[in-house]
């Protein structure tokens, strides 16, 4: 079975442009969560989707953006980027929304903002 | 919100046993304990869950005291590729409207 997919894999953007990060869930799969992870640091929660829903946000600001597909695909999108939104974007998948449900995770977009 | 403390960085050698210790005061009743395992730019890896006692898989085992205010994670005969950042979690990280926190983990590095 395929895992959590992520595109593009690396991504180089100007300061104040926008981009849009793609994750493809395990088969099954309805629920999405997206994380921040800077360098040194753990992932920081950013969103979560369970069946197209906005179940969960955590402490971004209103750049950042989200949406799942009804195919449970997900897009992130940040608006107006900074050079501090430099970091590996997570994708995770899980079986449900419970908080114990064990999370899958892509290999994440490696974002650079110059 | 449930908050965990481990240590920030083991060394160990390849063949021996590691225990990486948890503490998690706050942990709510029906909060599970779960680590990850994360190698430089890959996403984090689902190691093992449990909710008491001890629990066993292929590539670990958990060791939760009666009390569960503290976990370990045991990892044994360890391999050079076991180097990685092991997160430890209450909850999955699913957070489904809570904010379920990674905390920076731990950094374990294996030596020949």
């Amino acid at each position: 079975d395929a895992g959590v997919t992520q595109s593009p894999t690396h991504l180089i953007k100007t300061r104040g442009q926008h981009v849009t990060l793609r994750c493809s869930p395990i088969s099954g799969h309805k629920s999405v969560s997206w994380y921040q992870q800077v360098l040194g640091q753990g992932p920081q929660f950013i969103f979560q989707y369970y069946e197209k829903e906005e179940r969960g946000r955590g402490n971004f600001p209103d750049r950042f953006s989200a949406r799942q597909f009804p195919n449970y695909s997900s897009e992130l999108n940040v608006n107006a980027l900074l050079l501090g939104d430099s970091a590996l974007y997570l994708c995770a998948s899980s079986l449900a929304r419970d908080r114990d449900s064990p999370l899958h995770f892509g290999n994440g977009t490696r974002l650079t903002v110059t | 919100l449930a908050k965990t403390t481990q240590p920030i960085s083991m060394d160990s050698y390849e063949g021996q046993e590691v225990n990486i210790t948890c503490s998690h005061n706050n942990i709510a009743t029906n909060d599970y304990i779960t680590w990850y395992q994360q190698f430089p730019s890959q996403g984090p890896r689902f190691i093992i869950q449990g909710y008491k006692t001890k629990v066993t898989n292929e590539v670990a085992s958990l060791f939760i005291p009666a009390d569960r205010k503290s976990s370990t994670l045991s990892l044994p005969r360890v391999s050079l590729s076991d180097t990685a950042v092991y997160y430890c979690l209450v909850g999955a990280g699913n957070t489904g409207g809570f904010k379920t926190i990674f905390g920076a983990g731990t950094r374990l590095f294996v030596k020949a």
